[in-house]
């Protein structure tokens, strides 16, 4: 099945440990995605990337890190410098160079304690 | 800053109703329109977009209507059912810093159909 996967769908940590949530796809998609979705926020953009060895700061990436070593890889690691990181996580995908569907995985819930 | 606004926050219709949701943008890079459903505990799924050629698309019960002008969007759901009881985003897409592509979304809005 082709599509977009996102491991654990829950994960905790203890506050201090750096995390990395993974996010992998077998569409042949250019262009990957993380965003971040708290209640009432909506999902906000935290890395984005078009290419391999290429990736953009999103609008809130602030304590957040990224790599986009392979085409289908873009994994996000939520360090402890981010100060409020228990969220829902959400990756995507999409075609790119003209702005077409972007397809979503089902989400990492991380809980910090 | 939010570069897509959505409203209202919540929404509460009859079954057989109209939904309506409103978005604006303000970047005129901005050239595609997306509407995204997401049920509690999935990823959002596309569920119509538009590009600004056109001020009107539809399929099915769902209808996107676009005033590049006013630089707004909206979504209206038809006939609406509790099984379109979800959260929906509208996004936009265009071109951002470093050549990149770019898809923000607005905040999001959760409709209740009752039936």
């Amino acid at each position: 099945d082709g599509g977009i996967t996102q491991s654990p769908k829950y994960l905790f940590r203890k506050e201090g440990q750096n995390v990395t949530l993974s996010c992998e796809q077998n569409l042949n998609h250019d262009a990957m995605y993380w965003y971040r979705q708290d209640p009432g926020q909506g999902l906000r953009l935290i890395y984005y990337s078009q290419i391999v060895n290429d990736f953009q700061k999103g609008d809130i990436a602030e304590g957040y890190s990224v790599s986009r070593e392979k085409k289908e890889s873009f994994p996000l690691t939520v360090t402890s410098a981010q100060k409020n990181p228990t969220a829902f996580y959400l990756c995507a995908s999409s075609a790119g160079g003209g702005s077409t569907e972007a397809f979503f995985g089902q989400g990492t819930r991380l809980t910090v304690v | 800053q939010q570069q897509v606004k959505q409203s209202p926050q919540s929404l509460i219709v009859q079954k057989g109703g109209i939904s309506i949701i409103n978005c604006a943008y303000e970047n005129t890079a901005f050239d595609y329109f997306p509407w995204y459903q997401q049920f509690p505990g999935k990823g959002p799924a596309l569920l119509i977009a538009i590009r600004p050629d056109v001020s009107e698309k539809k399929e099915g019960r769902f209808t996107i209507s676009f005033n590049k002008s006013a630089k707004q969007f909206s979504l209206h759901i038809m006939d609406s059912q509790p099984g379109d009881s979800a959260t929906y985003f509208c996004a936009a897409s265009g071109i951002g810093q470093g050549g990149s592509e770019k898809l923000v979304f607005g905040k999001g809005t959760k409709l209740t159909v009752n039936p």
